[in-house]
């Protein structure tokens, strides 16, 4: 059980556009989803936090209007990396969270995105 | 500044010796986790400890959660190769899902 998976697994696109990432929670209802970017041999940072029918609530410093974030159910989020740069180029990983009292996240495979 | 600091940030062992991971803060959790990625995948998670003083082990691995609920450590028994990886530390505050990670420990276990 709990398993979170991502697609596109790698995106290469060129700048200026704009790309989405979807998260689903396969096999149990996610109430809160997390959005993280990773950079080479660094750690995990929290990009936002994601309620089923809320606004996504963002960490410091990340643009929300460059990364939309849409919980539409419960097993569903979507990041969309808008006007992408290169700077962007980074890997995605979404975890979800089954609440309850849960405490773990479980985290999908990742999303590598190279914007050219 | 990150909320737990782990150490070291790098480990290369010989098969079949012991290794310690830390992790450490001064802010109380409520609950701790320890993950290992593998390159170009998600994290996978190894143990949720949430009991000050707690002591879980998953076969050759034994995990602590300090009294205080302030700081864990990692020891690996005999380590093999299928070890190596990424070893990440991550806590949760009290009433809350959100993830604080530690900077990460890279295992490396030589045949």
């Amino acid at each position: 059980g709990a398993v979170v998976s991502q697609h596109p697994s790698w995106v290469i696109c060129k700048s200026g556009t704009s790309v989405k990432i979807e998260c689903r929670s396969l096999d149990f209802q996610a109430t809160t989803m997390f959005w993280y970017r990773q950079f080479p041999k660094q750690s995990l940072m929290l990009m936002a936090t994601s309620n089923e029918g809320s606004k996504a609530t963002y960490e410091q410093g990340v643009e929300k209007d460059k990364f939309l974030i849409n919980h539409a159910s419960l097993t569903l989020s979507t990041l969309t990396v808008t006007s992408a740069h290169p700077e962007d180029s980074s890997f995605y990983i979404c975890s979800a969270v089954s609440g309850q009292g849960a405490y773990e996240q479980y985290f999908g495979p990742g999303t590598r995105l190279t914007v050219t | 500044t990150q909320l737990l600091e782990q150490s070291p940030q790098f480990l290369s062992i010989q098969e079949g010796e012991n290794l310690t991971v830390y992790c450490n803060s001064s802010s109380v959790f409520s609950s701790l986790q320890w993950y290992r990625q593998e390159p170009g995948e998600g994290p996978v998670l190894l143990v949720t400890v949430v009991t000050g003083g707690e002591v879980k082990k998953l076969k050759r691995l034994t995990f602590q959660f300090g009294d205080a609920r302030k700081d864990s450590s990692l020891h690996i028994t005999a380590a093999q190769p299928g070890d190596t990886g990424l070893y990440l530390c991550a806590g949760s505050p009290v009433n809350d899902y959100k993830l604080s990670f530690g900077a990460g420990t890279t295992v490396t276990v030589r045949a």
